[in-house]
This record gives C-alpha cells, structure tokens and sequence, in this order.
C-alpha cells in the first residue's frame, strides 16, 4: 500500500513567518511531487509541482525534495492570513494516478 | 488556464436513487478521474480513465460505475445511492503520460438521505 503522510497540523504561524509543511513518502520509485491547496469547502488547487532532488521556488513558495530520504517540503515565506488553509502533499503512483496525504491545515493569526 | 466542471455543487437524494455525476473539462486531457474526499480520511480514488471508453478501478470502486463516452465528459454513476455515499465528489483531469499534474473541479457535495 503506498502512502504519504502528513501531519494533521494544525500548524499555526504568525503573520509574515515561514511556514514549514512536511511530507514523507512510502513508494521509493514514484518520480513527481505535487503541493495542493485546499480551502474550507473548496476543492484542491496545485501550486508547486517538483520531480527532481533540490529546491523549486516560485513566489513565496519554495518546494523541497530528498529523494533519499523520501521527504518533500513546502515552505511558505511571508506567511499571510490568506494563506490559512489545508494543504495536501500529492505523490505519483504510477498510472497516471496520485497518492494524497490527508493534509496538514495551516493557520496565519494576523 | 485549464477548465473542470461540475455539473452541480450541491445535490440531495434519497436511498436507492440512481444518481449521475457528471464531469467536463475543456483542455484536452486525456486522464480524467474521480474521487470522494471525507474528513479523517483524505481523497479517496473512485474510477480514472486514460481514454474513452477506457476505465480503471480506483481505491473504492465499490457501488459506483462510470461512463467515458468523449474524451472532454466523464460520468459518475451511483447505481443505487446509500447513505455511506454521502460526501464530496470531486473531479480531475491530467495532460497524459505517467506522472502528470492533476486539476481538479469545483466538487460536488451529494448527500444521500
């Protein structure tokens, strides 16, 4: 059974703090790493996308991956309320399929 | 920007009801999936598809079906609606290939009474 876990948070950050969001992950050949966003009733909405070892930033979002270790990581710089939300790590599984954390909601007090 | 919809975002029905979900995405996608997503116990896959008229088994294929007809629509099908099925339904599509990024729709929220 693959899996990827997450925690369930919350993980409350000040406003204009990092915001660190871990994921590890069970299946050692799956290739692509998605960060999802997901607001209070609505559904999941991908910001960072990462498929090789090392940093990817965009914005104020960087994405982290260690293949060796099997742990992906999402940093959120400049933390706004905004940003108060659960976020979903998203693993391939092969066939075209991806295997979701449960999500960790992260809280921005202003 | 990639476009998935939903045909509805809120449905109500009753016990042993057949119920459709549909999906459409505008952006010529070739995988389309399905998934429930309950709290506790994250997103669950239903059905995908790779192409039409091609189907595959998700993680609960249990009491659903779908139906891929065109490429852009992917179907839902609750045969006979029981309450355990009351949950978020949302849709997906990808480009193609192995490892792609998925887009979801707007979800629908189906309670079954």
């Amino acid at each position: 059974q693959k899996e990827v876990e997450q925690n369930s948070g919350p993980l409350s950050v000040p406003e204009g703090a990092i915001a660190s969001l871990n994921c590890t992950y069970s299946d050692r050949v799956s290739q692509s790493f998605f960060w999802y966003r997901q607001y209070s009733g609505k559904s999941p909405e991908l910001i960072m996308s990462i498929y090789s070892n090392g940093d990817k930033e965009d914005g104020r979002f960087t994405a982290q991956l260690n293949k060796a270790s099997q742990y992906v990581s999402l940093l959120i710089r400049d933390s706004q309320p905004s940003d108060s939300a659960t976020y979903l790590c998203a693993v391939s599984s092969g066939y075209s399929t991806l295997t979701f954390g449960k999500g960790t909601m992260l809280l921005v007090s202003p | 920007d990639v476009k998935v919809t939903q045909s509805s975002r809120y449905l109500v029905k009753r016990t042993g009801e057949k119920v459709f979900l549909e999906c459409v995405q505008d952006m010529d996608h070739e995988n389309m999936f399905w998934y429930r997503q309950d709290p506790g116990l994250g997103l669950r896959l239903i059905y995908f598809s790779y192409d039409v008229k091609m189907k595959e088994k998700g993680d609960i294929p249990e009491g659903y079906s779908v139906s891929r007809e065109k490429k852009e629509r992917f179907s839902l099908i609750l045969e006979s609606a029981s309450t355990n099925q009351t949950s978020m339904y949302l849709c997906a599509s990808s480009l193609g290939g192995a490892d792609g990024e998925q887009f979801f729709g707007p979800g629908t929220r189906l309670t079954v009474l």
